[in-house]
């Protein structure tokens, strides 16, 4: 059974500082990783992906990728209300034919 | 093309009855997948067609559950004897090639399904 975990949350922080959101992975052969963006009652929307270890960086957000830990994470520097959303964590099965979603974590940043 | 279009948006049925759920992925994808979602879960994967050949399903797909994508454009997902567990948000994704580096998926809006 292939698993993604995420802390449900909420992660609270305030307006203007990082919010750090983590995915650990279970299954080894997975290579590719992505963060989805999730307001309430919408579909999810990609935010980022990654497939290399180490960082990748766009614009406010950062992924970074550990494979020999399988542990993935998105970093959003200057967080704004606006990013208030659950972050979904996505990996696929090896093969690249399936998502695996992790449950997802509810960011909520304060003004 | 303005993305991935799901019909209907919300539906609203009794338990046992039937119902069927449309998408319309981005015109060049071949690849179409279906996801399930309820409150408070990530979305799980059903199933996925490449042009019309459908590949893969999951086991959470049961009897009840049929998919098609006949002419490898459209598909739809049809619920027979629709049971108050089958309440859930379905989504839609589509995109050219799988999940890799050289692609990128599209989800559409969903279709919130209700069972009463």
């Amino acid at each position: 059974q292939k698993e993604v975990e995420q802390n449900s949350g909420p992660l609270s922080v305030p307006e203007g500082a990082i919010a750090s959101l983590n995915c650990t992975y279970s299954d080894r052969g997975s290579q590719s990783f992505f963060w989805y963006r999730q307001y309430s009652g919408k579909s999810p929307e990609l935010i980022m992906s990654i497939y290399s270890n180490g960082d990748k960086e766009d614009g406010r957000f950062t992924a970074q990728l550990n494979k020999a830990s399988q542990y993935v994470s998105l970093l959003i520097r200057d967080s704004q209300p606006s990013d208030s959303a659950t972050y979904l964590c996505a990996v696929t099965a090896s093969g690249y034919s399936t998502l695996t979603f992790g449950k997802g974590t509810m960011l909520l940043v304060s003004p | 093309d303005t993305g991935v279009s799901q019909d209907p948006r919300h539906k609203i049925t009794k338990r046992g009855q039937n119902v069927t759920f449309r998408c319309d992925p981005i015109s060049e994808h071949n690849r179409l997948y279906w996801y399930r979602q309820t409150l408070g879960q990530g979305p799980e994967f059903l199933t996925y067609f490449q042009n019309e050949a459908q590949l893969e399903k999951s086991r959470l797909l049961s009897d009840r559950f049929s998919a098609e994508r006949p002419k490898g454009s459209f598909s739809t997902l049809e619920i027979q004897r629709t049971e108050q567990g089958d309440s859930a948000m379905y989504l839609c994704a589509s995109s050219f090639g799988g999940w890799n580096m050289n692609t990128e998926a599209f989800f559409g809006q969903g279709t919130r399904l209700t069972v009463v």
